[in-house]
């Protein structure tokens, strides 16, 4: 089955500063990868993902992921926080050997502090 | 544009009644649907998926079910709710066995079995 990892339960940036949230695939074939955000008490919202092609894939809100074959990564980034950028973080992976379901990583708090 | 319904927003429900959780898609067909459990603020338990009317599979054994009455109409139910049932559910959709492509999220119900 294919899965993710997110090896930090949460991450804490000062305003301003980059923000990272890494994440680690297991996959057999090619990955097809996703990040969603959640804030307090809401649905899903989703970022970005990596099909096929460039390895640095640009989402919504600022935020890019770099695909990284030889590392089996998939990490989230933002070049300059912002307070609003806290929120619970989802790496998922299209799992094709189980009916093409999504399968989500455990998470990743993030707080940008002002 | 395709969005997605889901209610209620909270329900509070003593131990041992029924339950009934409602979603429904606008703006596709034949989606994949899906539930979720997210227990804690934390990582998403898949429940169930459906790739058509009729067509349920259960991730895990639990004291709930699911229906899909119609093409774009998914419910999460219980017959005697357990304290344990308690959490955040989230319905999505996404396109039927598309592998590139995102899954949606309704804003999910907070149940509290009290």
């Amino acid at each position: 089955a294919q899965s993710v990892a997110q090896p930090e339960d949460q991450v804490n940036v000062a305003e301003g500063n980059p923000l990272t949230v890494k994440c680690t695939y297991s996959v057999s074939g090619n990955p097809y990868l996703f990040w969603y955000v959640q804030y307090p008490n809401r649905g899903l919202q989703f970022l970005l993902k990596y099909i096929t092609g460039d390895n640095l894939v640009k989402g919504s809100y600022g935020f890019e992921a770099e695909f990284n074959k030889s590392q089996t990564s998939f990490h989230l980034k933002k070049p300059s926080a912002l307070v609003s950028d806290s929120a619970l973080y989802f790496c998922a992976v299209r799992d094709m050997s189980n009916d093409y379901k999504l399968s989500f990583g455990a998470g990743t708090t993030v707080t940008v502090r002002a | 544009s395709q969005t997605i319904h889901q209610w209620p927003a909270t329900l509070v429900q003593p131990v041992g009644s029924p339950l009934s959780l409602e979603c429904t898609v606008e703006g596709t067909s034949n989606p994949n649907l899906y539930w979720y459990r997210q227990a804690a603020g934390r990582g998403l338990q898949l429940l169930f998926y459906s790739v058509g009317i009729g067509q349920i599979s259960s991730e895990v054994p639990q004291n709930l079910s699911a229906s899909r009455p119609q093409d774009r109409q998914f419910i999460l139910s219980s017959k005697k709710l357990l304290l344990s049932d308690s959490g955040f559910y989230l319905c999505a959709w996404s396109v039927l066995r598309q592998v590139e492509t995102e899954a949606f999220f309704g804003q999910g119900t907070r149940l509290t079995v009290v």
